[in-house]
């Protein structure tokens, strides 16, 4: 059973568009939702993550968008730049439950 | 500040020996973490230590993975005997609270052969 799921395995973008990363989640009581990156041969590193008692968080090019009616949560990188090329997984969890992560979603940022 | 470490970075066994990884999380995070990433797939959480006690091993393969952390400090994971399909990265990440910010160690690849 997927709870976290990230549909697009891949999404290429031009440097200096906007780059939309989507997540899907099934489990109504997750209330905390995180975005990691992943370079190869490196562990995940934190960017961003957005509380349920909220439909939006910045942080610098970085903004989470939070639908909990529609169970739906998107990273907004602006403007996307090269070295935002990797992997990015969606994470949730319910209170001090533990993580469930996503398949991943491989960004590219072409020139 | 010194982050996650783990070692080895790359393993390959054949099917039926044994691995043990290990894992030095950051300094004064109490809870650890080991995940395991298959290729395609998101990091899966095997086992979650609070200082040196379980918190939940509900997805760890118990008749071959095995994991402690005596001191509260660095953890060891072990498999025995291994298969095919524990070929992954074994992932282990800290945090200072439970629900905290994970940080994450570079991974440790197996492959079985």
């Amino acid at each position: 059973d997927q709870q976290v799921k990230q549909n697009s395995p891949s999404l290429s973008v031009q440097e200096g568009r906007i780059s939309i990363l989507n997540c899907d989640y099934t489990n109504s009581m997750f209330d905390y939702f995180l975005w990691y990156k992943k370079y190869p041969a490196e562990g995940p590193t934190f960017l961003i993550s957005i509380s349920s008692i909220k439909d939006k968080n910045e942080d610098g090019r970085f903004t989470v968008f939070l639908n909990k009616s529609a169970k739906h949560l998107s990273l907004h990188i602006v403007p996307s730049q090269p070295g935002d090329s990797a992997v990015y997984f969606c994470a949730a969890s319910a209170g001090n439950d533990k993580l469930i992560f996503g398949t991943g979603t491989r960004l590219q940022v072409f020139p | 500040e010194a982050g996650v470490a783990q070692s080895p970075r790359y393993k390959i066994i054949e099917k039926r020996q044994s691995v043990a990884f290990w894992c030095n999380p950051i300094s004064g995070h109490a809870t650890l973490y080991w995940y395991q990433q298959i290729l395609g797939q998101g990091p899966k959480l095997l086992i979650q230590f609070q200082n040196n006690g379980v918190v939940d091993d509900s997805q760890l393969p118990k008749d071959r993975f095995s994991a402690e952390r005596l001191k509260g400090v660095d953890s060891t994971l072990k498999i025995q005997p291994a298969k095919l399909e524990d070929s992954a990265v074994y992932l282990c990440a800290s945090s200072f609270l439970v629900s905290g910010e994970l940080f994450f160690g570079e991974g440790s690849r197996l492959t079985v052969l």
